[in-house]
């Protein structure tokens, strides 16, 4: 199984500011990388796949980077509804797809 | 546009089996190249792939609970189903159908919280 870290578990950031999320894959998952944001008592939505395709109407404020097993998922201009859990999910290698454990971004 | 519904009990008994199913609407469940999954995700913690069964009707489980688990699907009632057997208080969870392609989640259930206890 593929293992999915990432970091920092938690992210303090002021509206407007930039926020960089990381991800870690125990092995490389080529570019099969994909980020989901969660709000609470929600289901999570897919954000950037491909680890830098924005999903259909997602803002370009979210960009993702990184390939092999280095990505990270940064928002540029943090608005108030960007506050959430972002997780990161492997889809190269099955079983099983794996996600890392969520990264919160909260209001500093 | 897809929706996916979860139904089931939402309290189980230690050692015995957790039965959900996912109903699926504004589309069939038998077209398209899709894994009809089910996630699942403990309170305050990540998300976990419990299965998928492929529109061809075959079937992949997370090694961690492949002893456990059985995803079927019933086309006549475009439905698929969870049986997670001898559940213990670390199955309680929120479990999440979910319709992914190419490993990509776009379209979720609400998800439902299903709690082991006695």
């Amino acid at each position: 199984e593929i293992v999915m870290t990432q970091s920092p578990a938690t992210l303090s950031v002021s509206p407007g500011e930039r926020a960089t999320l990381s991800c870690r894959a125990s092995q490389s998952v080529s570019s099969n990388l994909a980020w989901y944001q969660q709000k609470p008592g929600q289901a999570p939505r897919l954000l950037i796949y491909g680890a830098s395709i924005r999903a259909t109407g997602i803002p370009a404020r979210f960009s993702g980077s990184g390939s092999g097993t280095e990505f990270t998922l940064t928002i540029s201009i943090l608005q108030s509804e960007d506050f959430a859990v972002y997780y990161c999910q492997q889809y190269n290698n099955w079983p099983p797809w794996t996600f890392g454990q969520g990264t919160k971004v909260e209001i500093k | 546009q897809v929706q996916l519904q979860e139904s089931g009990p939402g309290l189980v008994k230690p050692s015995q089996t957790l039965s959900l199913t996912c109903t699926v609407s504004g589309g069939s469940i038998s077209s398209g190249s899709y894994y009809w999954s089910w996630i699942r995700q403990p309170a305050g913690k990540g998300l976990e792939w419990i299965g998928r069964i492929y529109t061809s009707g075959s079937t992949n489980y997370n090694p961690s609970l492949k002893s456990r688990v059985t995803i079927s699907v019933d086309t006549s009632k475009n439905q698929f189903s969870l049986k997670l057997s001898s559940v213990t208080a670390a199955d309680t969870a929120v479990y999440y159908c979910a319709r992914a392609a190419f490993g990509l989640v776009l379209y979720w259930g609400q998800g439902t919280l299903v709690t082991v206890s006695s």
